[in-house]
């Protein structure tokens, strides 16, 4: 393995529960949101994004929530399943142009079977 | 989305020495960027590398380091020059897609011994 997720918050769910990862924005002027996971020896993966006209976008057992009053962000996850088990960093625009992002610290996840 | 591979996926390196990690688009994609993945952290944007003209650095990167070249629009590459075993991270590229999105390639995992 590697060290991806070491020092990282760490959520444990148990598996079929659902999972809420939070993020904490910094910057007012992002319009822009996105949430990637990145299992142990990969890159991080597309997950779900949301801009800033909406509150709330539903994928596949995933949603993510957009509050701009508290500049917070949330994943969650519905019927949690060991697969689920990575770290997932949340990712905004800021005052940037051109598709360049800002990561947040990350969150690891593990889920108990 | 593209697909993005990265070469080598590992190195192990003698401190001194330096290294030169390729990414190859499976399609032209207009930006570029590479970050620096450090154990149990998160990601930080090194720089953009741009078709036909030297990369923009962010802060703290400087090109005698990290020199960076993108000879066309399917690949770049990030060359870590005289390196310490503080070089020790995993070395993302990415390219961005549609939405102000970015899509990640698998990484490559340095250790500076």
């Amino acid at each position: 393995g590697e060290n991806v997720g070491l020092h990282l918050p760490t959520l444990s769910v148990q598996e079929g529960d659902n999972s809420i990862i939070n993020c904490a924005y910094s910057n007012s002027a992002s319009d822009y949101f996105i949430w990637y996971k990145q299992e142990s020896g990969k890159g991080p993966q597309f997950i779900i994004d949301i801009r800033s006209n909406m509150d709330k976008r539903q994928g596949q057992r995933v949603t993510v929530l957009l509050n701009k009053t508290v500049k917070h962000l949330s994943l969650q996850i519905a019927a949690t399943q060991p697969g689920d088990s990575a770290v997932y960093f949340c990712a905004e625009n800021g005052e940037n142009a051109g598709n360049m992002l800002t990561f947040g610290g990350g969150t690891r996840l593990m889920v108990k079977p | 989305s593209a697909v993005i591979s990265q070469k080598p996926s590992r190195d192990i390196c003698q401190r001194g020495t330096s290294l030169t990690i390729q990414c190859q688009v499976d399609s032209q994609v207009t930006m570029m960027f590479w970050y620096r993945q450090q154990p149990g952290q998160s990601l930080t944007l090194i720089a953009t590398a741009n078709q036909g003209s030297e990369a923009t650095y962010e802060s703290g990167f400087v090109i005698d380091k990290f020199p960076i070249s993108r000879p066309n629009l399917t690949f770049s590459t990030l060359t870590v020059s005289n390196m310490s075993p503080e070089d020790s991270s995993i070395y993302l590229c990415s390219v961005a897609g549609g939405r102000d999105t970015q899509y990640f390639g698998p990484g490559t995992r340095l250790t500076v011994l």
